[in-house]
This record gives C-alpha cells, sequence and structure tokens, in this order.
C-alpha cells in the first residue's frame, strides 16, 4: 500500500500570495492533520480533520485554512503569505481506533517564501 | 497533553544499544507513551507506543517505568541509519501530537 503522498515536494511562493498543499492518507484512514515545522523545532500542530470534520486547531492564524474531500484527502492553503510561513509542512493520516494514535506522515512540501 | 524532557543530544557507538531517556512526571493515567524519529529532511516515522507494560517490537523496545514518570527507548543494535531526532510524546485519546524539541541521536562509526 502507498503511505502518505504529498504534493509538491517543494513550492517557491512571493510574499503575499496564497498556497494549497495537498495530501493523500493511507488506504483506509480517515483522519488526517496537518503540521508545520520550521527549521530547527519540531513539528506544529495546525489542524486536524476526521470524517470531513475539523476536530483540532493548532495556534495559527486564520490565514490557514484545510479542508478534507469525501475520499479523505486534504487540503491546507495559507493566505496572504508571509516570509514566515517557510517551512516544511507535513501531513500524517491515522486510522480509526482512537486508543492507538499512531500516525503516518508523508514527506512533507517544503514552502519557501521570497 | 503532559509535557515531556530529553536530552538534548547523545552519542552512541555503531553496534551497541542506544538507550534514549524521557521524563513524563506529569503523566496521566490513560496517557500512552509514544516515540517517534526524524531522519533529517524526512517526515516523522512513529517507532512505538505503550501505556504500563514494557513494550517491543521490530525496531526498538520501550521500557516504562512503575510509576509511569519516565520511560527508555531501546535501539539494541544502532546502526548508521538511526542517527536521527527522536521524540517522546504523551497523549489520549488524540491525534493531535504535541513534539518537543527532542534528542538529536548521532550513530559513530
Amino acid at each position: 500500500d502507498a503511505g502518505v503522498t504529498q504534493s509538491p515536494t517543494h513550492l517557491i511562493k512571493t510574499r503575499g500570495q496564497h498556497v494549497t498543499l495537498r495530501c493523500s492518507p493511507i488506504s483506509g484512514h480517515k483522519s488526517v492533520s496537518w503540521y508545520q515545522q520550521v527549521l530547527g523545532q519540531g513539528p506544529q500542530f495546525i489542524f486536524q480533520y476526521y470524517e470531513k470534520e475539523e476536530r483540532g486547531r493548532g495556534n495559527f492564524p486564520d490565514r490557514f485554512s484545510a479542508r478534507q474531500f469525501p475520499n479523505y484527502s486534504s487540503e491546507l492553503n495559507v493566505n496572504a503569505l508571509l516570509l514566515g510561513d517557510s517551512a516544511l509542512y507535513l501531513c500524517a493520516s491515522s486510522g480509526v481506533d482512537r486508543d492507538n494514535t499512531e500516525a503516518f506522515f508523508g514527506q512533507g512540501t517544503r514552502l519557501t517564501v521570497v | 497533553d503532559a509535557k515531556t524532557t530529553q536530552p538534548t543530544s547523545m552519542d552512541c557507538a555503531e553496534g551497541r544499544a542506544a538507550n534514549l531517556p524521557c521524563n513524563h512526571s506529569t503523566i496521566s493515567g490513560n496517557e500512552y507513551v509514544y516515540w517517534y524519529r526524524q531522519i533529517h529532511s524526512q517526515g516523522p516515522q512513529y517507532i512505538i507506543h505503550g501505556l504500563k507494560n514494557n513494550e517491543t517490537n521490530e525496531m526498538a523496545s520501550l521500557i516504562i517505568t512503575e510509576d509511569r514518570k519516565s520511560s527508555t527507548l531501546i535501539l539494541p543494535h544502532a546502526t548508521l541509519r538511526d542517527t536521527a531526532v527522536y521524540y517522546c510524546i504523551v497523549l489520549y485519546g488524540s491525534y493531535q501530537l504535541t513534539f518537543g524539541k527532542g534528542t538529536k541521536l548521532s550513530v559513530i562509526p
């Protein structure tokens, strides 16, 4: 089975632009989470979606939004990009069992804002 | 979720066991201990998790103290490919992983 796939792998944007990042979870997984990892830090939680509903949101501004589609894939949107949004954006998928929250991560999208 | 404390960095000779400690003194009774690692520029990788009992899988062993206030991840025969940042996380009922700074493990030839 394919793992978590993210696209694109790398992206360069200009300040003020918007960006859409995509994630396909592992087949059968209904939960998708998004994380931001800036250089030298651990990943920071942005959103979690389960069955197309937002279940959690981290401390990020409203410029960040996400959605999950009927096939459980997900998009992360960031508007009005700032230089500080440059980071590795990670998507993770998880199965159904809440007591076994083993998450599987994709390789990430490296976003550079110039 | 409970906070964890890990050493910033550790070295381990190739072929020897790597023992990575984690303190989680405020862990709640229903919170699990999870370990992930992140090899440079890749997404984090799940290693192992446990609640009370020691656990072992093909990658590692997890030893949790009886009072559950600390744990140790053991890589029995470290290889160069095990060089990574290792994160200890405690949580229950949430897919929201809270990553700290982790331990940078360097496996030395």
